[in-house]
Order: C-alpha cells, then sequence, then structure tokens
C-alpha cells in the first residue's frame, strides 16, 4: 500500500517568505507527526496529532511555526517569515495508534532551503 | 524524561566485518527503545524495537540489539556487514506516553 507522501519534495525560499509543507499520512493511521532534521543534529520533534487535534506542541522551535491536519488526515506544517535557520529537511511520520512506543512510518522529508 | 547519546557520528567497517553501533540511554520509566535507518534520500524505517518482552531483539536485514539495564545500552550489532548496509542509524527512546527522542545518528561507511 501507499507509504507516507510529503510534498513538496524540495522548497528553495527566500528569507522572510511563508512556506507551507504538506505530509499525507498511511491511510487509517490516526497518529501524526513532524521532525525536523538539521546536519549533524539528528531528528528535532516538532509536533504530534491525534486525529486532528495536537496535544504535544511542545516542539514548535517559535511562534513563526504552525501546523493544523484536517479531516483526520492530511496535515500542514506552515513557516511563517523564514529564516535561514529553518533550513533542514521536514519529516512527516505516521502511525496506527496513539503512543511514541509504535512503531512510526516515515515520508521521504522536505527539504528547504532559505536563502 | 528520556535522552539518548551514539557514540560515533561515523563508523567504518569493512565488507564482512562485525557492525557495531553504540547507543546508550537514559529513562526515568521503562523504555522502549527503537533503532531507524535512513538510506540517501529516503526517510527512516524501523530496523527493530524493544517493548521489555526479550532483551535481545532481532530486526530486518540481519540486525539485532541487546537491552542491557545495568549499562543502559542498546547497542546494535550484525556479524556480517554488506555494502547495502551503508546508511545511517538512529537510536531513539521513549515512555509509553512520552515523545520518542532520537539520537544524533551514526552514518555507517561499508569498505569494500
Amino acid at each position: 500500500g501507499a507509504g507516507v507522501s510529503q510534498s513538496p519534495s524540495n522548497k528553495v525560499t527566500e528569507k522572510g517568505k511563508d512556506v507551507e509543507l504538506r505530509c499525507d499520512p498511511i491511510s487509517g493511521h490516526t497518529a501524526l507527526y513532524w521532525y525536523r532534521q538539521s546536519l549533524g543534529q539528528g531528528l528535532e520533534f516538532l509536533i504530534y496529532f491525534q486525529g486532528n487535534s495536537a496535544p504535544d506542541k511542545s516542539g514548535l522551535p517559535s511562534d513563526r511555526f504552525s501546523a493544523e491536519r484536517t479531516g483526520g488526515s492530511v496535515s500542514t506544517l506552515t513557516i511563517q517569515r523564514t529564516q535561514q535557520e529553518d533550513s533542514a529537511v521536514y519529516l512527516c511520520a505516521s502511525s496506527l495508534d496513539r503512543g511514541f512506543h509504535n512503531e512510526q512510518f516515515f515520508g521521504p522529508g522536505t527539504r528547504l532551503t532559505v536563502l | 524524561a528520556q535522552s539518548v547519546t551514539q557514540l560515533g557520528s561515523h563508523v567504518s567497517v569493512s565488507e564482512g566485518a562485525l557492525v557495531l553501533l553504540r547507543c546508550n540511554y537514559s529513562s526515568s520509566v521503562p523504555p522502549y527503545l527503537f533503532w531507524y535507518v535512513q538510506y540517501p534520500n529516503q526517510g527512516l524505517q524501523l530496523l527493530l524495537k524493544y517493548t521489555s518482552a526479550a532483551t535481545l531483539v532481532k530486526g530486518i536485514n540481519g540486525f539485532e540489539a541487546e537491552f542491557k539495564k545495568s549499562e543502559t545500552s542498546f547497542h546494535l550489532t550484525k556479524p556480517s556487514a554488506h555494502m547495502s548496509d551503508a546508511a545511517e542509524y538512529f537510536c531513539a527512546v521513549s515512555g509509553r506516553d512520552d515523545k520518542i527522542i532520537f539520537g544524533k545518528g551514526t552514518r555507517l561507511h561499508i569498505l569494500p
């Protein structure tokens, strides 16, 4: 079956512009996660959705970052007024049920470059 | 709270040699432990997971990891490296309701 998909695969933007990153989870997966992967820094947790609600937003680095999930499926991560330090690979994952102990299935990521 | 440390950001082994990737963790609750692998230009894929059922966990592609509570370790091993094992490997820890914490990753290089 189809895995987690993300779009775009690459995004180059200018400092100060807003960007939207999209994630399509595996059908039927109720939990959805966003991570940021920076060179040499591993994965940084950003936000977690269970259904349409976000019980844990603690990882969002600033109020420029926001995310929503509609219909318990597709999620959008929005970064406003992008800065150069936002350049990273943004990974989305989904799992069948809530709980970080469950296996997460990752998408290929969106590589964001802020000039 | 949980944390995880991976020793060595880069590890090189010869094809056919033993692979050993080190991971140490700390956790205030009984941990769940994971190893994920990331091949070039792909997302992460679960290799194996420890959930307290057995201390020696076998995963895909011939990898296994042993949970050692006394050493707070969960090292990943494979008896004989293959060229296709070249990738980045991430160790991760979580409690049941706590967010998963990933290590910084170890890039495995296989020498012909």
